[in-house]
Parts: C-alpha cells; structure tokens; sequence
C-alpha cells in the first residue's frame, strides 16, 4: 500500500518551519525524501536508513521512527526555494531499492 | 550525459496507437525505474531492471505495457492501443545498485491521448 503523507498541503510565510510525515503500514528499510517542482522531475533530498543513518541535504533534516514506520521531514528557516511537492519513498525490506512513494505534500512558500 | 534523458519530452497521439518512450540512464547505473505520474498524483512504479537479473513488471497495470532494456542501458517502454486513460508524464530515473543509492529522475515524457 502506498505511504500516507500529512499534511496534503502547507503554506508557509519565508522564514518559517514546516514538519511533512510519512507513514507507512509495513516494516521498511529505509524512506527517501524527493521534491518536485511543477513539470520538473523530482530530486532527491534525504536518504533515512534501518539503524539511524542519514544521508542527504544540508538544510534539511530528518528523523525515521522504525517501530512507528513513520518519517518526518523537517523544513526550518523556509526559503522561497523551498516551495514544490515533498514525496516519501519507502523500501520495504527487499534491499532491492524499489520505492513506494507516498501521497504527496505540497509546499508553498510565499514572501 | 550528466543526467537521465527522456524522449520525446512530449507525445500527443490518438486513441488506439502504439507509442514508445525512450529513457537513456545516467551512464553506469545499472538500475533503472519506471513511473507514471497522473496529473496532480504521486509516482506510480511501473517495472524496475537491475543489471542481467529478470525486471521487476509487477507495476505494469495491463499488458498493453511491456519495457524492454537493452545492452544494459537504454531502455523502452512501450503503450499499445493507448487509451485515454494512459494520459500522464512517464518519469524514468536510474540509480547505482548499491545499498541506499538515490534514484536520479529524467524531465519525463508528456504522453496525450487524444
């Protein structure tokens, strides 16, 4: 089943933080982070791996709760660069890197 | 090339025709991932191929999909007898096969059935 994101959508003032979570019903291995600027393709962010490592962007952080299956992505001091739609990616424990993206949050920064 | 290329960027075709969609990966990924992205939803995972091993096709919603990867690199996803309802953008991303690589997106292909 495909990951659930909350919330589906935020509006921020510049400068201000945002939290996006993930939440999925099956034990994963690790959650990737991607953002999506309209009609570009997605990037990618974050990587949250089974055991806390983390690999990823320098202005943004993550936490990955394993037991919960949940991820969150934190957004702090928001930039107008920031805006665009923020998708988890799931990988169940296959190691095999096929993703599972979730629903979606989108992101809007205004001055 | 420096990143994922897709072609066409845009296809507008009738209802009933047969399209291919190219994606040539980053060089020396050897896996590589198709989406389907309906307008305004999340990524869709269609089939995935890593190096020689049988694809992953459990993602193709009918067998009018079928992709093939040839010499390890370009690969082909092919529509016949399009449908309306396969309007959307096919991302294709690649990715190092190793543990916890990120997947890398070409700008997608716009597919219209008209």
């Amino acid at each position: 089943q495909q990951p659930v994101q909350s919330p589906q959508a935020v509006i921020l003032r510049e400068g201000e933080d945002a939290v996006i979570n993930c939440s999925s019903s099956k034990a994963l291995y690790s959650v990737h982070w991607y953002r999506q600027k309209h009609g570009e393709a997605p990037v990618f962010l974050m990587i949250l791996l089974k055991g806390g490592e983390q690999k990823g962007h320098e202005k943004i952080s993550a936490s990955f709760n394993e037991k919960k299956q949940q991820s969150s992505l934190y957004l702090t001091a928001s930039q107008l660069s920031y805006s665009g739609t923020y998708f988890c990616g799931t990988e169940e424990n296959t190691g095999f890197q096929k993703l599972v993206f979730g629903t979606g949050t989108r992101l809007l920064v205004s001055p | 090339g420096a990143g994922v290329s897709q072609s066409p960027s845009n296809k507008v075709t009738e209802k009933g025709k047969d399209v291919e969609l190219r994606c040539d990966p980053i060089s020396g990924h050897t896996a590589l991932y198709w989406y389907r992205q309906s307008l305004g939803q999340g990524l869709e995972f269609l089939i995935y191929f890593q190096g020689n091993s049988a694809p992953d096709k459990s993602g193709l919603p009918s067998d009018r999909f079928s992709a093939e990867r040839t010499g390890g690199s370009v690969s082909t996803l092919t529509i016949q007898r399009t449908q309306q309802e396969d309007s959307a953008v096919y991302l294709c991303a690649s990715s190092l096969v190793r543990v916890n690589q990120p997947q890398h997106f070409g700008d997608g292909t716009r597919l219209s059935i008209l």
